[in-house]
């Protein structure tokens, strides 16, 4: 069974760094492009970053979050991460990683999703 | 970055009802939409890509159409599981982004 897990959310002041985690099996991991994505309070989906099969060489960010977070994957450990630094308060969200499917060629669908991991940044 | 604008935000339908969602793209993104379907404390599901291709395991009760700027997910006859939020997603460019969503409610 195909599964992604994530974990390391938690309550964190403004200012602050969390790193969250993604744990996948029955995937092959190695092969597949991953993003994160995080839903705020009462708003819809919004892309956060992605990063491809070439690792760092191959990662995207939404402009709120450049020079802030950093994507990042292990593929010994079939694990997924996001280093969050300089936490603000409309960081709140749950945050979900993804796999990335049916690409344009440029970008991807999400057809694969974790339960997300609550983020709060709060004082 | 590509707007995407759905209406109506909330529908609501009476079971056995034909639904349609619009969503409209800010610049042509050919047939590179998708649609979901999310329910509280859950994670979005997809539904459909390419504009009109059904995800597998999706329900025939489900369609999309559309191309360009305009789209639609159609629901030929509402179900109970039916009610969640419906969002688009354009996947033509980054960074992909999602529509504000369509809430469907029963009457």
């Amino acid at each position: 069974q195909v599964q992604l897990v994530e974990s390391g959310g938690g309550v964190v002041q403004p200012g602050r760094s969390l790193r969250l985690s993604c744990a996948a099996s029955g995937l092959t991991f190695s092969n597949s492009v991953l993003h994160w994505l995080r839903r705020a309070p009462g708003k819809g989906p919004e892309w956060v970053s992605g990063i491809g099969v070439g690792g760092e060489r191959e990662t995207h960010y939404a402009d709120f979050v450049k020079g802030r977070f950093t994507i990042s994957r292990d593929n010994s450990k079939n694990t997924l991460y996001l280093q969050m630094n300089s936490l603000r308060g409309d960081d709140t969200a749950v945050y979900y990683c993804a796999r990335g499917f049916h690409s344009s060629g440029r970008c991807d669908t999400f057809d694969i999703w974790g339960q997300g991991t609550m983020v709060t940044v709060s004082s | 970055d590509i707007q995407m604008t759905q209406s109506p935000s909330t529908l609501s339908a009476s079971i056995g009802d034909r639904v349609t969602i619009t969503c409209r793209a800010s610049q042509s993104i050919s047939s590179w939409l998708a649609w979901y379907q999310q329910k509280p404390g859950k994670a979005p599901k997809l539904l459909v890509y390419k504009a009109s291709s059904l995800e597998s395991g999706v329900p025939s009760t489900f369609s999309g159409s559309g191309g360009g700027t305009e789209f639609t997910l159609t629901i030929s006859t509402l179900q109970p599981d039916d009610l969640a939020t419906y969002y688009c997603q354009q996947y033509s460019s980054y960074p992909p982004t999602f529509g504000g969503g369509t809430k469907v409610e029963i009457k």
